[in-house]
């Protein structure tokens, strides 16, 4: 088990550019969250997918921000047209549906965005 | 709506003494999970202790325990023998029902002096 991992772990772009982030969950965890967090603050929720599914999404998503999750596995959010208010830490989190037991999530390391 | 509360920003504690973190929450669902995460300065959010709404038994991981009081639906979290380690913010976060996001505390900032 080598934890939930994200890449990039820090992104600096121009306000207007596209960026993509990528998280590889826990291998056998059928569930994957986005959330962002700015400075100060507890997470966000975003985005959340069960297997390749996404049954969620927040109204903080706006029409820029798009989530995949192609076959199960691996997700990428991708911000277009970025703007200084972007600016934030985007977490990643998966976690194992065990019905009647609940689920927990397990966070990655984060990217960092800075929009300038 | 499902809120998480915590009243305390900040709260500093003297290396090996004991602190209370504080947590308020509100569901009208009857299965509900709550935590609490760690978040170290510049580094990733891990899980330190979980508790089911429908178990009585407080919850306790090593140095770590909650006292959970369901009817009042407080939540607070209890580290025993500060560790500079244990410096970090620490967030309360809820599970409840259908709603599978967490709902999340501002987080209190704690640090563990020498």
């Amino acid at each position: 088990d080598t934890g939930v991992s994200q890449d990039p772990r820090h992104k600096i772009t121009k306000r207007g550019q596209n960026v993509t982030f990528r998280c590889d969950p826990i291998s056998e965890h059928n569930r994957l969250y986005w959330y962002r967090q700015t400075l100060g603050q507890g997470p966000e929720f975003l985005t959340y997918f069960q297997n390749e599914a996404q049954l969620e999404k927040s109204r903080l998503l706006s029409d820029r921000f798009s989530a995949e999750r192609p076959k199960g596995s691996f997700s990428t959010l991708e911000i277009q047209r970025t703007e200084q208010g972007d600016s934030a830490m985007y977490l990643c989190a998966s976690s194992l549906d065990d019905p009647g037991r609940g689920e927990t999530q397990y966070f990655g390391p984060g990217t960092r965005l800075l929009v300038l | 709506a499902q809120t998480v509360t915590q009243s305390q920003p900040e709260m500093s504690v003297q290396e090996a003494e004991t602190v209370t973190l504080s947590c308020t929450y509100d569901t009208s669902e009857n299965n509900y999970y709550l935590f609490w995460y760690k978040q170290p300065p510049s580094r990733q959010m891990i899980l330190v202790i979980r508790q089911e709404a429908y178990k009585q038994q407080n919850a306790t991981e090593n140095r770590f325990s909650v006292n959970f009081q369901k009817a009042a639906k407080s939540f607070s979290l209890k580290i025993s023998d500060s560790q500079l380690g244990d410096t970090a913010m620490y967030f309360c976060a809820l599970n409840a029902g259908n709603n599978r996001k967490l709902i999340w505390g501002l987080g209190t900032s704690l640090a563990v002096n020498p």
